[in-house]
């Protein structure tokens, strides 16, 4: 069975530090997505990794992809209020855009 | 830009109602997706559809069924509403190899 682990489900931070999210996943895959969602709201892409070792970046969130270790992290760099959301990562399991399996989300709150 | 539209924000029904979720796209996407969000346990896939009037089972296909007649529209049905069918449902679309794009999200309440 696929499965897709993000931990922490849970994260306080305060203003100004530094703190990553981690994607681990169960199955061979090298097509990874980050989404955000705020409360209330739908989701948000973010981020698409297609490729072992891609790195990408946005403002004071930076995603990578390691295919061999199954892992992703979403580096959140000098926090701010405004990043508080969900943040979800999902699995291209069949390669082809079409059926994403999600993690549980990491729910951020950022407080000064 | 991407326009994924649900056709009701919150919707309120009986156990036992038959109740039709509708989600169109404007972006001529090949493929589209129901997920249930709960609170705990992410997003769900439902079922999704490559192709019109093609359809394939998510994860929790139990007590849905979808339609696709055309390419914009895809359609969630649940034959005979349950209260642990009560959950928000998300619609997305994506091309081919391509991100997903979702909508609003509706809000189901089955009482």
């Amino acid at each position: 069975e696929l499965k897709v682990e993000q931990n922490p489900l849970f994260l306080s931070m305060q203003e100004g530090k530094n703190y990553t999210i981690y994607c681990n996943y169960s199955t061979t895959s090298d097509r990874l997505y980050w989404y955000r969602q705020d409360p209330g709201k739908s989701l948000e892409s973010l981020f698409v990794l297609l490729s072992n070792g891609a790195v990408k970046q946005e403002g004071r969130l930076m995603a990578s992809l390691d295919t061999k270790a199954r892992l992703s992290t979403l580096h959140i760099t000098a926090a701010v209020h405004d990043l508080s959301a969900t943040y979800f990562c999902a699995v291209d399991i069949y390669q082809a855009g079409t059926a994403l399996i999600f993690g549980k989300g990491t729910t951020l709150s950022v407080s000064s | 830009d991407v326009k994924v539209t649900q056709s009701s924000r919150y919707l309120v029904k009986r156990t036992g109602e038959k109740v039709f979720l509708e989600c169109v796209q404007d972006m001529d996407h090949e493929n589209m997706f129901w997920y249930r969000q709960d609170p705990g346990l992410g997003l769900r896939l439902i079922y999704f559809s490559y192709d019109v009037k093609m359809k394939e089972k998510g994860d929790i296909p139990e007590g849905y069924s979808v339609s696709r007649e055309k390419k914009e529209r895809f359609s969630l049905i649940l034959e005979s509403a349950s209260t642990n069918q009560t959950s928000m449902y998300l619609c997305a679309s994506s091309s081919i190899k391509n991100i997903q794009y979702f909508g609003a999200g509706t809000r189901l309440s089955v009482l």
